[in-house]
């Protein structure tokens, strides 16, 4: 079946660096894909939306300056958090689709905290 | 707007019970609908779907009901067993080119030997 594999799986980082994640579909080229945000206890919000090769749609009130998507292949696209802040611990998820008549697969999530 | 709801946080179930989730949403343009199972620190995992032109699917022990007139799904499991205990999420799907979903806030679901 479809997997996703998503790296790293946590991270710790200071305050005011950035924290790359990387989504990959393994076995399939995702034409879409996904990043969501759950904070604990928690529904999972989207943040935004990639197509490969086009900028990414942002969700109303996620600041795009400061989660960089950039989706340049059709297996990865990655997540990155510029200048984080203890706000921005969370667990990350991302998702990829072959479109909108396929289905969604997950990857296992990024746990991120900033101390 | 929370768009798609799941009204209880929590739910206990003797194993061998039934387990019944709910999920509530309020786009009419909602055309399908997933239920997920997720554990702490993982990925959600995909269990079951419909579209919104049925009203029933069945995988299994797993069944989905849709109500499109009350906006209204919900999640059969039967029989309950313990290592179905995990954060049940509904999402649907908007109508929008990408397909991109709509998560519910999950319900814990805990089976009791």
């Amino acid at each position: 079946g479809a997997v996703v594999s998503q790296h790293p799986s946590w991270v710790i980082c200071k305050s005011g660096t950035s924290v790359k994640i990387e989504c990959r579909s393994l076995d399939f080229q995702a034409t879409t894909m996904f990043w969501y945000r759950q904070f604990p206890k928690q529904s999972l919000m989207l943040m935004a939306t990639s197509n490969e090769g086009s900028k990414a749609t942002y969700e109303q009130g996620v600041e795009k300056d400061k989660f960089l998507i950039n989706h340049a292949s059709l297996t990865l696209s990655t997540l990155t958090v510029t200048s984080a802040h203890p706000e921005d611990s969370s667990f990350y998820i991302c998702s990829a689709s072959l479109g909108r008549s396929y289905g969604y697969t997950f990857g296992s999530g990024t746990r991120l905290t900033v101390v | 707007d929370q768009q798609v709801k799941q009204n209880s946080p929590s739910l206990s179930v003797q194993e061998g019970r039934i387990s019944i989730l709910n999920c509530d949403y309020t786009n009419s343009m909602f055309d399908y609908f997933l239920w997920y199972k997720k554990y702490p620190a993982e990925g959600p995992t995909f269990l079951i779907s419909i579209s919104s032109i049925k009203d029933k699917n069945e995988d299994g022990r797993f069944t989905v009901f849709l109500n499109k007139s009350a906006k209204h799904l919900s999640l059969h499991i039967v029989p309950s067993q313990p290592g179905d205990s995990a954060v049940y999420f509904c999402a649907a799907r908007a109508p929008s080119n990408t397909g991109k979903l709509i998560f519910g806030q999950g319900t814990t679901l805990q089976v009791k030997p």
